[in-house]
C-alpha cells in the first residue's frame, strides 16, 4: 500500500498569497495517478486536481497541480477568502485500496 | 443531474446493526463503481471498501475487512454500508462516491450520512 505524506500540516497564509501544499509517496505513483480534493467543513470532497496536473470541471485556474513519481504539489497562485480549507492528495490507478494523504488545513493568517 | 443522495443521520447504540444507504441519479448506476469512506472527528479521508453494482463485485479495504458489508440493488440505483454490531469507534461520517475504475477518483460524492454510536 501506498503511504501518501501531506506537508506541512496547517499552512497560515492571507488572502491573496500563494499557498504551495506537498504530497510525498512511499513509492513511485503510476502515470502520475495523482489528485487533490477540497473538503470545507460540513461538506463533502470535491475533486480539484487529477492525474497530478489536470484541472477537473469548473475548476479556477488559480488551482494547479505538478510533479510525478514520489512528489507532488499543489499551488493554489492567490488565495481567494473561499480558498480556506483541507486539502487532500489521493493516489490511485493501482490495486485497491487507494489512499489519501493525511490533509493540509489552510488557514486564515 | 448526476448525483448520490445518502440515507439521513443515525444515533445507534453499540451493539447494534445499520444499515445507511446511498441512491444514484442521473447516470447509468451500473456502469460505474460506488466507493464507501469513512471520516472519523477531525480526521482525515480513508477508503473503506468497493463496489460495482452491476455484478455486486465487491472489495474490502483490509482494514474494514470483517467489519462491515457493501451490497447494492441495482434495481433502485442504492448501495449500502452495512454493520451488523455497531461499536463506539464507529462514529464518523461517511461519504459514498462514484467511480470509474475501482481505484479512480471521484468527481461526484454523496453528501454524507453521520454516525453516532454512543451508550
Amino acid at each position: 500500500e501506498i503511504v501518501l505524506t501531506q506537508s506541512p500540516g496547517t499552512l497560515s497564509l492571507s488572502p491573496g498569497e500563494r499557498a504551495t501544499l506537498s504530497c510525498r509517496a512511499s513509492q513511485s505513483v503510476s502515470s502520475s495517478y495523482l489528485a487533490w480534493y477540497q473538503q470545507k467543513p460540513g461538506q463533502a470532497p470535491r475533486l480539484l486536481i487529477y492525474g497530478a496536473s489536470s484541472r477537473a470541471t469548473g475548476i479556477p485556474d488559480r488551482f494547479s497541480g505538478s510533479g510525478s513519481g514520489t512528489d507532488f504539489i499543489l499551488t493554489i497562485s492567490r488565495l481567494e477568502p473561499e480558498d480556506f480549507a483541507v486539502y487532500y492528495c489521493q493516489q490511485y490507478g493501482g490495486s485497491p485500496p487507494s489512499t489519501f494523504g493525511g490533509g493540509t488545513k489552510v488557514e486564515i493568517k | 443531474e448526476v448525483q448520490l443522495v445518502q440515507s439521513g443521520a443515525e444515533v445507534k447504540k453499540p451493539g447494534e446493526s445499520l444499515k445507511i444507504s446511498c441512491k444514484g441519479s442521473g447516470y447509468s448506476f451500473t456502469s460505474y463503481w460506488i466507493g464507501w469512506v469513512r471520516q472519523m472527528p477531525g480526521k482525515g479521508l480513508e477508503w473503506m471498501g468497493i463496489i460495482y453494482p452491476s455484478d455486486s463485485d465487491t472489495r474490502y479495504s483490509p482494514s474494514f475487512q470483517g467489519q462491515i458489508s457493501i451490497s447494492a440493488d441495482k434495481s433502485i440505483s442504492t448501495a449500502y454500508l452495512q454493520w451488523s454490531s455497531l461499536k463506539a469507534s464507529d462514529t464518523a461520517m461517511y461519504y459514498c462516491a462514484r467511480l470509474t475504475v475501482p481505484t479512480g477518483y471521484s468527481r461526484v460524492w454523496g453528501q454524507g450520512t453521520l454516525v453516532t454510536v454512543s451508550s
